[in-house]
């Protein structure tokens, strides 16, 4: 069965800029984690969806949003992008709310300039 | 505030070696701790661990969980290139309702060398 699809793989934007990042879960998962990979901090969690419902919610900015769609796809965004956004940006299905044996996509890697 | 640390940051073998990685943690709210290994970009599922004492094993690859002093360990035998990876520990804490979230360590970057 496919894995978590993230779109799109690269990402290079520019100071200021938005970027909305996609991620598909594994068919069947209804809870989406995203988490922001940079060398300095490492993976560091950024919210939990569920049933298109906010979970949980790690301490990061109001500039960092997601929404979950009934498909349970989900998208995240990031508005008035700053040099320090540069990251890899992993999103991790699971079957259920919690994210027990979470599945990890192969991330998108955004670069701002 | 949690905190999740491994040791060591990284670490160079050689092929055959045994090695252990090591994760220590103060979180509230434990619910659970998972080990995964990050090659390229996606991390990988290795272990998750719940209980202290009971040893979980996956071919060469073995971990436990002590919740008394707060830590867990990787073993892995019989060390080959392909082990080579970023090995990541996590601990997933309890949230409101049934919600949790993974707290992550650094990591411990290691190079298994022929």
């Amino acid at each position: 069965k496919a894995g978590v699809t993230q779109t799109p793989r690269y990402l290079i934007k520019t100071r200021g800029q938005q970027v909305t990042l996609s991620c598909s879960p594994i068919s069947g998962h209804r809870s989406v984690s995203w988490y922001q990979q940079t060398p300095g901090q490492g993976l560091q969690f950024l919210f939990e969806y569920f049933s298109e419902t906010q979970r949980n919610k790690g301490n990061f900015p109001g500039r960092f949003s997601g929404r979950q769609f009934s498909n349970s796809r989900s998208e995240m965004n990031v508005s008035t992008l700053e040099l320090g956004d540069s990251a890899l940006y992993l999103c991790a299905s699971s079957l259920r709310l919690g994210t027990t044996e979470a599945f990890f996509g192969q991330g998108t890697r955004l670069t701002v300039v | 505030e949690d905190k999740v640390v491994q040791s060591p940051l990284s670490l160079v073998v050689h092929e055959g070696d045994t090695v252990t990685l090591n994760c220590s943690y103060e979180v509230t709210n434990f619910r659970s701790l998972l080990w995964y290994k990050q090659e390229k970009k996606a991390p990988t599922f290795l272990f998750m661990l719940t209980s202290s004492g009971i040893e979980k094993k996956s071919g060469r690859l073995s971990s436990i969980l002590d919740k008394k002093e707060l830590f867990s360990i990787l073993n892995i035998t019989a060390t080959q290139t392909g082990d080579s990876a970023i090995y990541l520990c996590a601990v997933e804490l309890r949230g409101t309702g049934t919600a949790s979230k993974l707290t992550f360590g650094t990591g411990t970057r290691l190079q298994v060398t022929l």
